[in-house]
């Protein structure tokens, strides 16, 4: 079965500090790769996406990941955190055999 | 373009009762996703829907059930309610297209369900 695993539960970071959150799934076929954030009373929202192609993907607020096909992973990062990152992050590689699987999600505090 | 709307936002029922959720995809928008969202368990899908038909479903009991109409709003069904449905269900759409583009979802705001 298809599964996802974010390892931090709750990160606290200082302003300009960077960001690595780890996410590892275990299909080994055709996925999409998603990271969505969900800010302080907000939806979630998509962060950025993987496809194909270049694996270094850019999405919006600065926030860059990697997919790395023989880790099975697809890391988020942020080279300088600010306290307006502080959210939930959730990591959701989705496809393959039609499972639609999202991570438990990472919290990140900021603090200023 | 507006958002995913849901409604009711707010839902307080008590156990052994039924509820049903509604949510508006974006225009245009033919695919509609239902999860719940529960602090211990985050994140679990519930099913999916496109063009009237459900294309996938999770593991979850058969008390939950969704339909779509023709205009794509779907609804989700909740039947004799138990203390562990109390959740936030959220309702994501996207254009449903084949591959990738599938699975890039917009997310209501939800509907908080408390069961008491």
């Amino acid at each position: 079965a298809q599964s996802v695993s974010q390892h931090n539960h709750h990160v606290i970071l200082s302003e300009a500090a960077s960001l690595e959150l780890g996410c590892n799934y275990s299909y080994g076929g055709t996925v999409n790769l998603f990271w969505y954030v969900q800010y302080p009373g907000q939806h979630l929202q998509l962060l950025l996406k993987y496809f194909s192609g270049d694996p270094l993907v850019k999405g919006i607020k600065g926030f860059e990941a990697e997919f790395i096909k023989s880790k099975f992973s697809f890391n988020l990062r942020k080279p300088s955190v600010q306290w307006s990152d502080t959210a939930e992050y959730f990591c959701a590689p989705l496809g393959g055999y039609q499972k639609v699987t999202f991570g438990t999600g990472t919290k990140l505090q900021v603090i200023p | 373009k507006a958002g995913v709307t849901q409604t009711p936002r707010y839902l307080i029922k008590t156990r052994g009762q039924q509820v049903t959720l509604s949510c508006s995809p974006i225009s245009g928008h033919r695919s509609v996703s239902w999860y719940q969202q529960t602090p211990g368990q985050g994140l679990q899908f519930l099913f999916e829907y496109f063009s009237e038909t459900q294309r996938n479903k999770g593991n979850f009991p058969g008390r939950f059930s969704g339909r779509q109409f023709s205009n794509s709003r779907s609804e989700m069904n909740v039947s004799t309610l138990e203390l562990g449905d109390s959740a936030l269900y959220l309702c994501a759409s996207s254009l449903g297209l084949a591959g990738g583009q599938r699975y890039e979802q917009y997310f209501g705001p939800g509907t908080r369900l408390t069961v008491t």
